[in-house]
């Protein structure tokens, strides 16, 4: 597509129900980033992919999150047992390069979580 | 973690007035960039300035960096409406990844 494409973009769940954030990127990026946005903050870091691999998971705040790339290209972002302290918009990001050297970010418009 | 920090948190302007904001930073760097998000939307690229580089021009955009400060700024002349928004500075630190800072939200009054 011409553009990162994030879905869905609303979601609102219950407390303890797990959810799938999607994020497919511009194609040919190898490069994709999760961040997590909270109300009126900024960005916090969740994990970053090469390809399928992710050199970098370190943001991910607690094992109740996961993500995976296949294909070199979708990405999703998984949530077990939601807590009401999830609750924030997901962005995803995709680049043409990556690894030691972070060029322009290219983002989606986000998913927002509601976590009731 | 939060490596970029703007100044100011808030920013409002008349329509035609500059708005200048800054970013501050804790480590060595590759690059800073800045972004803009709307309301409700994603980021959006604006500048990207090189750690070799000291000032870049875009537009009505105008960054310098000082590394020796470890500092940058973001200066949009004859600001207009359309330039009401959340600006984001962010650091390329060998780490991988870019890490935003907290924003300005800047507000351009008509």
């Amino acid at each position: 597509g011409a553009g990162v494409s994030q879905s869905p973009s609303n979601k609102v769940t219950e407390k303890g129900k797990d959810v799938e954030l999607r994020c497919d990127p511009i194609s040919g990026h190898t490069a994709l980033y999760w961040y997590r946005q909270s109300l009126g903050q900024g960005l916090e870091f969740l994990i970053y992919f090469q390809g399928n691999s992710a050199p970098d998971k370190s943001g991910l705040p607690s094992d109740r999150f996961s993500a995976e790339r296949t294909g070199g290209s979708v990405s999703t972002l998984t949530i077990q047992r939601t807590q009401q302290e999830d609750s924030a918009v997901y962005l995803c990001a995709s680049s043409s390069s990556g690894g030691y050297y972070t060029g322009e970010l290219f983002f989606g418009e986000g998913s927002r979580l509601t976590v009731l | 973690s939060q490596q970029g920090e703007e100044d100011p948190q808030a920013l409002s302007i008349q329509e035609g007035e500059n708005a200048t904001m800054n970013c501050s930073y804790k480590t060595s760097i590759n690059n800073l960039q800045w972004y803009r998000q709307n309301s409700g939307r994603g980021l959006v690229h604006l500048i990207l300035i090189r750690s070799n580089e000291r000032e870049k021009h875009s537009g009505r955009l105008r960054v310098t960096l000082d590394t020796s400060k470890k500092s940058s700024s973001l200066l949009i002349t004859a600001s207009r409406a359309a330039d009401t928004a959340s600006y984001f500075c962010a650091t390329d630190g060998n780490d991988y990844k870019l890490s935003f800072g907290a924003g300005t939200t800047v507000t351009v009054r008509a």
